[in-house]
């Protein structure tokens, strides 16, 4: 049992290119979310899903955007990477009843 | 607005004594609070949760205390150990209402002397 996933583990990008940060979780959980988390600050929430087929924004969705195709994978994608998306992003699934289990973490950095 | 509020951004203490750590809400949705703990290059793990129909919660060296009234939580570790050096977040969530979503506060650094 790995719990939640997350590849690459660190990534550079060009301004302007566009990429994909995977997750996966074999927990079967039907709730999964993206949060970034900047330096000193807190998680913000960017995308979630209630389930496959359901996504919604969170608090910062701007320049991002996600998938759910099946209960497992959430991945969320960069389309044209700014400067500000420099972040650690998160993804972490739950069961719904509010403990979330997070993955290890994508670091990005955009120059 | 932050609706979760951790208003010291570190603590240290010595081994073997008691730590604090303090969290602040603003919103009266919230009814279900979270303390999650993080390692340097890891994702955070959950540590010790309290629904707001209690007043205190423990686990082993962990004991959460809620405030409804001052809209406060507090963690308290006792006693203090060198690996429990990490960042803490405060997690808030409207139980039942939201998908499961959680507001985080901004964390609180915590460093344990031997």
């Amino acid at each position: 049992n790995a719990g939640v996933t997350q590849t690459p583990k660190f990534r550079i990008l060009k301004i302007g290119q566009s990429m994909t940060l995977q997750c996966t979780q074999d927990m079967n959980h039907n709730y999964m979310y993206w949060y970034r988390q900047d330096p000193g600050m807190g998680l913000k929430l960017i995308y979630y899903s209630v389930g496959a087929g359901i996504t919604d924004k969170g608090e910062v969705p701007n320049g991002y955007n996600v998938s759910r195709s099946t209960t497992e994978d959430f991945p969320l994608r960069l389309e044209l990477a700014a400067p500000s998306q420099t972040s650690v992003y998160f993804c972490a699934s739950s069961s719904g009843a509010q403990t979330q289990y997070f993955g290890p973490g994508t670091r990005l950095l955009v120059l | 607005d932050q609706q979760v509020k951790q208003n010291s951004p570190s603590l240290s203490v010595q081994e073997g004594r008691i730590s604090i750590l303090n969290c602040d809400y603003t919103n009266s949705m919230f009814d279900y609070f979270l303390w999650y703990k993080k390692y340097p290059a890891e994702g955070p793990t959950f540590l010790i949760s309290i629904s707001s129909i209690k007043d205190k919660n423990e686990d082993g060296r962990f004991t959460v205390f809620l405030n409804k009234s001052a809209k406060h939580l507090s963690l308290h570790i006792v006693p203090s150990q060198p690996g429990d050096s990490a960042v803490y977040f405060c997690a808030a969530s409207a139980y039942n209402t939201n998908a499961g979503k959680s507001t985080f506060g901004d964390g609180t650094t915590l460093t344990v002397k031997p």
